[in-house]
């Protein structure tokens, strides 16, 4: 059981270019989101997913691009990079939004851009 | 707007209590969660309050008072594996995690 996987785990990106952040989870969760956290900054919602095919925004979502075509799998794209996106982007899965049902963290990628 | 507030930072001595405050005004309320992060890792669930009142987990308790759009996180015992930062994080009205920015915990010997 590898709960929640994201890759890479650091990555340096130059202005102007793209990449795709991958989040995979193995709990069958529905629910699925992106956070980015920025230095002694409280995680901020980017997008979230409550279930394959579905899709919303969430507090800070320009700049990014999310799919959702299975449960297992969440890919946050950034498509030309800027370096306020340098940030730690955390992926996390809950199983019913709403109860004292937790959040699971993957364990982050580091994006720097120069 | 939503906002949660936290202290930043705080410092204790090995062995000790301490007892970290969040307040909150955020449109609507599902319930009040603590997570504690270690520095360059992910954060993990600690507790989770949606009525007022005390939850006892170990060394660990917090408590909420919604009247009062209060919380604490009462640590006992302290260890240095403690030192940590701990995010009080709220659910809205749109069951959407508010986070506050964390309190970074330093343990001293």
């Amino acid at each position: 059981n590898a709960g929640v996987t994201q890759t890479p785990k650091f990555r340096i990106l130059k202005i102007g270019q793209s990449m795709t952040l991958q989040c995979a989870q193995d709990m069958n969760h529905n629910y699925m989101y992106w956070y980015r956290q920025d230095p002694g900054m409280g995680l901020k919602l980017i997008y979230y997913s409550v279930g394959a095919g579905i899709t919303d925004k969430g507090e800070v979502p320009n700049g990014y691009n999310v799919s959702r075509s299975t449960t297992e799998d969440f890919p946050l794209r950034l498509e030309l990079a800027a370096p306020s996106q340098t940030s730690v982007y955390f992926c996390a899965t809950q199983r019913l939004a709403g109860g004292a049902d937790t959040q699971y963290f993957g364990p982050g990628t580091r994006l720097t851009v120069l | 707007g939503q906002n949660i507030d936290q202290p930043t930072e705080m410092t204790a001595t090995e062995g000790a209590i301490v007892q970290i405050n969040c307040t909150y005004q955020t449109s609507g309320f599902n319930g009040l969660f603590w997570y504690q992060q270690h520095a360059g890792e992910a954060p993990t669930f600690l507790s989770y309050n949606v009525l007022d009142g005390l939850e006892e987990k170990g060394r660990f308790s917090s408590f909420l008072s919604r009247s009062k759009g209060y919380s604490y996180l009462l640590l006992k015992e302290l260890q240095m594996k403690d030192s940590a930062s701990y995010l009080c994080a709220v659910l809205d009205s749109n069951y959407q995690l508010i986070w506050g920015a964390g309190t970074k915990l330093i343990i001293k010997p």
